[in-house]
């Protein structure tokens, strides 16, 4: 059965300090990756999605960038976190893009 | 751009009410339509989908969706509710591009032991 993993599952930052996110799905190959941000009472905010190695589609300017270094791993950056950054982040697969996705268990980021 | 509204943001039932959960999308050009739950502490999971076939569809725990293509809209239902039913509930729907989901902003149903 497949299975995704997020780390870590909370983090403490200092604004201006760089960030790395990690997100890896075991059991599949090829699958569609996606980074969301979820903010209470605003839903869920698609950042990046990614269709196969090193292609990644941006959906919002921000002060993120997305990387995928492998098929299965999907990696969330930042060089300099500012505090809007703070929030929770959710990173999904999928098979086909408008198929099922399903999540991982999120990293709750603050930034001080 | 496709939106999805859920017009109610914070649902509050007793235990054995009904509920029903509206969710509308702007654009049906590709319509597969989804129901996501999030239970405190737990991860962002399926609830049901409707692909294709059969208007009603059920889904796990008991729930069922509605498809109206008329209508766009594809609300949720139940006809009673637990107090283990507490959860956000997400409705999603295929972007324009058909290259992502949109997801609604959410209904934070809360339901009285």
């Amino acid at each position: 059965s497949q299975t995704i993993h997020q780390w870590p599952a909370t983090l403490v930052q200092p604004v201006g300090s760089p960030l790395s996110l990690e997100c890896t799905v075991e059991g599949t190959s090829n699958p569609n990756l996606y980074w969301y941000r979820q903010a209470a009472g605003r839903g869920l905010q698609l950042l990046f999605y990614s269709v196969g190695i090193g292609q990644i589609s941006s959906e919002v300017p921000q002060n993120l960038s997305a990387s995928r270094p492998q098929d299965r791993q999907f990696i969330l950056s930042s060089k300099k976190l500012l505090l809007s950054d703070s929030g929770f982040y959710l990173c999904a697969w999928s098979r086909t893009i408008t198929d099922t996705q399903y999540f991982g268990p999120g990293t709750r980021l603050t930034v001080l | 751009a496709q939106s999805v509204s859920q017009h109610n943001h914070h649902v509050i039932l007793s235990e054995a009410a009904s509920l029903e959960l509206g969710c509308n999308y702007s654009y049906g050009g590709t319509v597969n339509l989804f129901w996501y739950v999030q239970y405190p502490g737990q991860h962002l999971q399926l609830l049901l989908k409707y692909f294709s076939g059969d208007p009603l569809v059920k889904g796990i725990k008991g729930f069922e969706a509605e498809f109206i293509k008329s209508k766009f809209s594809f609300n949720l239902r139940k006809p009673s509710v637990q107090w283990s039913g507490t959860a956000e509930y997400f409705c999603a729907a295929p972007s324009c591009s058909a290259r992502q989901l949109t997801f609604g902003s959410g209904t934070q149903l809360t339901v009285l032991p």
